[in-house]
C-alpha cells in the first residue's frame, strides 16, 4: 500500500505570495492533520480534517487555511506570505478519527520564502 | 493546555550500547496516549513506539522500550544495542484520548559512534 504523499516537495516563494501545498492520505486513511515544522518552534499543529469537516485548529493566523476533498486528499493554503512561514510542512493520516489510530506521516514540503 | 518537554538536546551512544532519552508531559486529562517519533535526516517522521496512559505495562517493541511514569508525567525511551540506523532526531508526543492533534517536545538529537 502506498504511503502518504505530499506534494510538491520544495517549494521556493516571494514575500506576498500565496502557496497550495497538496497531500494525498493513505488508500483508505480518512483522516489529515497538517503539522509546522521550523527550528525555531519545533513541530506545531496546524489542522486536522475528517471527512471533509475541520474538527480541530491550531493557534495560527487566518493565513492558514486548509481543506479536504471527498476522497481524503487535502491541501493547505498559506496566504500572503511571509519570511516566518519558511518550513517543512508535514501531513499525517490515519484511518479514522481517534486516538486508537495511528497517524502516518508524509515526507514533507519544505517551503523557502525568499 | 498540554505541553511535552525533552531536556536533552543531544545524546551520544556508542554502538551496540544503550541509550535512555527524557520526556515530561503535562496534562489534565487522566486519558491520553503518548508516542516516540523518530525523523531521521530524510525528514520522514517514523513511528518508534505508544504507550496507552490507561496501561500500566510499559510498550517495548524490539529494541526500543519505554518506562512510563503516570504519576509522575515521565515517558523515557529507551534504545537497547544501538545501531548506526538509530541515529536521528526523536520526538516524544502526546495526545489526548479525543482527536488526532499531536502535542511534540523540542526533540533529542541522538548520534551514534561507530
Amino acid at each position: 500500500k502506498a504511503g502518504v504523499t505530499q506534494t510538491p516537495r520544495y517549494l521556493i516563494k516571494t514575500r506576498g505570495q500565496q502557496v497550495t501545498l497538496s497531500c494525498s492520505p493513505i488508500s483508505g486513511h480518512r483522516s489529515v492533520s497538517w503539522y509546522q515544522q521550523t527550528p525555531g518552534q519545533g513541530l506545531q499543529f496546524l489542522f486536522e480534517y475528517f471527512s471533509e469537516t475541520q474538527r480541530n485548529k491550531g493557534n495560527f493566523p487566518g493565513r492558514f487555511s486548509g481543506r479536504q476533498f471527498s476522497n481524503s486528499r487535502s491541501e493547505m493554503n498559506v496566504s500572503t506570505l511571509e519570511l516566518g512561514d519558511s518550513a517543512l510542512y508535514l501531513c499525517a493520516s490515519s484511518l479514522l478519527a481517534g486516538s486508537q489510530y495511528e497517524q502516518y506521516f508524509g515526507p514533507g514540503t519544505r517551503l523557502t520564502v525568499t | 493546555a498540554q505541553t511535552v518537554t525533552q531536556s536533552q538536546p543531544e545524546m551520544s551512544v556508542q554502538e551496540a550500547e544503550t541509550v535512555t532519552l527524557s520526556c515530561t508531559y503535562d496534562t489534565s486529562e487522566s486519558d491520553y496516549y503518548l508516542f516516540w517519533y523518530k525523523q531521521p535526516p530524510s525528514r520522514q517522521m517514523i513511528l518508534v513506539i505508544r504507550q496507552e496512559a490507561y496501561k500500566q505495562q510499559n510498550a517495548t517493541e524490539n529494541r526500543f522500550s519505554v518506562n512510563f511514569q503516570k504519576a509522575a508525567k515521565s515517558f523515557s525511551l529507551k534504545i537497547s544495542d544501538s545501531q548506526l540506523g538509530d541515529a536521528a532526531m526523536y520526538f516524544c508526543a502526546y495526545k489526548a484520548a479525543a482527536g488526532n492533534k499531536l502535542t511534540f517536545g523540542g526533540g533529542t538529537r541522538v548520534l551514534v559512534k561507530p
